[in-house]
């Protein structure tokens, strides 16, 4: 059974054209999240998704950043125009109905911002 | 809760010996934590959970005590290894009406001198 499932594992973009981030779930996980991580910092949460529902972008900016799960194939993560501040780490992660707390990670894209 | 620093407090352990690594959360309503292991370069892997239920959860070298009390959460590692050479952060969750979504500490990184 394959883990969570993120491309580009790099992303290199110059300030603004658009990021596009992808986030396959494991096998049978429903459930959606994606996170930011800064150099020698925890994980901030961005947004919560379930397919083709957005439930929980609290943690999203509202301006330049979407994401989607659409019914067939993966999650998304897009950046519009983005600014050197967007380098990061953005990790996605899964979560199988009846266990949604219990959340396992993929291994991230690193998002560097020329 | 969430501690933005530009270093992390590190654990130097000499191997063999066992770690306690720390971690004060901040939501009296946090009923589900996860203690998860990040490596260099990859996403945070999940060691250990436990509920609010419980004090003391063992897993396979690893235990988490969780004295709600003082808010307080540990983990303890057995004879540590090399391999055990990591950033380590707890994380809680206050529930579904919040989204389940994580919220992470700052880390510890842990260093295992042969």
């Amino acid at each position: 059974n394959a883990g969570v499932m993120q491309n580009p594992r790099h992303l290199v973009r110059r300030r603004g054209q658009e990021a596009r981030l992808r986030c396959s779930p494991m096998k049978g996980h429903s459930h959606v999240y994606w996170y930011r991580q800064l150099p020698e910092e925890g994980l901030k949460f961005m947004v919560y998704l379930q397919k083709e529902n957005i439930i929980d972008e609290s943690g999203m900016p509202k301006e330049r950043f979407s994401a989607e799960f659409p019914k067939e194939g993966p999650s998304i993560l897009r950046i519009q125009q983005v600014v050197r501040g967007d380098s990061a780490a953005y990790f996605c992660a899964s979560s199988p109905q009846g266990a949604e707390e219990k959340l396992f990670f993929g291994s991230g894209t690193q998002l560097s911002v020329l | 809760g969430e501690s933005v620093g530009l270093h992390l407090p590190t654990l130097s352990v000499q191997e063999g010996d066992n770690s306690i690594i720390n971690c004060a959360y901040s939501n009296s309503a946090s009923d589900y934590f996860i203690w998860y292991k990040q490596e260099s370069g990859k996403g945070p892997q999940f060691i250990i959970d436990i509920r609010s239920n419980m004090d003391k959860r063992q897993g396979q070298r690893v235990t988490v005590l969780l004295n709600k009390t003082v808010k307080h959460l540990s983990l303890q590692i057995a004879a540590t290894q090399p391999g055990d050479s990591a950033v380590y952060f707890c994380a809680e969750n206050i529930g579904k009406a919040a989204g389940n979504k994580l919220t992470f500490g700052g880390g510890t990184r842990v260093l295992v001198k042969p």
